[in-house]
C-alpha cells in the first residue's frame, strides 16, 4: 500500500508565477489535509477536504491560495502569483473515513521562490 | 492563548542514553495528542498517538508517552537513544474544539552524539 504521495518534491518559481503542488492520498484514504511548514517552525494547518468539498479552509490566506480535491485525480494547492514569503515545505497527509486524527503525511513539495 | 509548547528547540545525547522531549498544550478540554518524527527532508511519521485510557502509549521504535492531565503534558521518552533517533521531533494536538486539524508545537530537534 503505497503512502501519500506529493509532488514536485522542489519546485522553483520566479516571484509573480503560479505553483500547483500535487497530493495522492493512501488507497481508501478520502480526507485530504495540507498543511505548511516555515524555516523554523511547526506545520500549520491550511485546509481540509473531502472528494469535491472544502471542509475547513480557516487556515488558508485569503488571497492567492485554493485547493481543490476533485471526484478523479490528486488534489492540488495552488499559488496564484507567488512571493518570496511563500517560500516553504507544503505537506499533504490523508485519513481514512471515520478516523479524521490518523494523518499520514506525504515527504512534502519544498517550494522555494526565486 | 491556545497552543502546544514544545520548550526545548535542541536537545543533545549521548547514545545510549535515555530521552525526554517535552510537551505542553494549552486547551480546556483534553485533546487527542500525538508525537511526530522529521528526518531531514522527509516527511512526519506518527510514532504514537494518545485519545483516552491508558495514559501511557506505546509507540513505534521504542518510544513512549506519557499523558499527565493536571500538568496539560504529553513527554515523549526513550530510555536508550540510538544514533538513528537523531531528527525532529513534533509534538501535535488535535483540540476537540477545532474540527479535524492538528495543531502542532515548533519541534524540537535531537542530535545524538556517539
Amino acid at each position: 500500500n503505497a503512502g501519500v504521495m506529493q509532488n514536485p518534491r522542489h519546485l522553483v518559481r520566479r516571484r509573480g508565477q503560479e505553483a500547483r503542488l500535487r497530493c495522492s492520498p493512501m488507497k481508501g484514504h478520502s480526507h485530504v489535509y495540507w498543511y505548511r511548514q516555515l524555516p523554523e517552525e511547526g506545520l500549520k494547518f491550511m485546509v481540509y477536504l473531502q472528494k469535491e468539498n472544502i471542509i475547513d479552509e480557516s487556515g488558508m490566506p485569503k488571497e492567492r491560495f485554493s485547493a481543490e480535491f476533485p471526484k478523479e485525480g490528486p488534489s492540488i494547492l495552488r499559488i496564484q502569483q507567488v512571493v518570496r514569503g511563500d517560500s516553504a515545505a507544503y505537506f499533504c497527509a490523508s485519513s481514512p473515513p471515520g478516523l479524521p486524527y490518523e494523518q499520514y503525511f506525504g515527504p512534502g513539495t519544498r517550494l522555494t521562490v526565486t | 492563548a491556545q497552543s502546544v509548547t514544545q520548550p526545548d528547540i535542541h536537545i543533545t545525547v549521548s547514545e545510549g542514553a535515555s530521552l525526554e522531549l517535552r510537551c505542553n498544550y494549552s486547551y480546556g478540554a483534553t485533546p487527542y495528542l500525538f508525537w511526530y518524527v522529521q528526518s531531514p527532508g522527509q516527511g512526519l511519521q506518527l510514532l504514537l498517538k494518545y485519545f483516552s485510557g491508558d495514559t501511557l502509549v506505546q509507540g513505534i521504535k521504542g518510544f513512549e508517552a506519557e499523558f499527565k492531565r493536571s500538568q496539560s503534558s504529553f513527554n515523549l521518552r526513550k530510555p536508550s537513544v540510538h544514533w538513528s533517533d537523531a531528527a525532529e521531533y513534533f509534538c501535535a494536538v488535535a483540540p476537540q474544539e477545532y474540527g479535524n486539524k492538528l495543531v502542532f508545537g515548533a519541534g524540537t530537534i535531537l542530535r545524538v552524539k556517539s
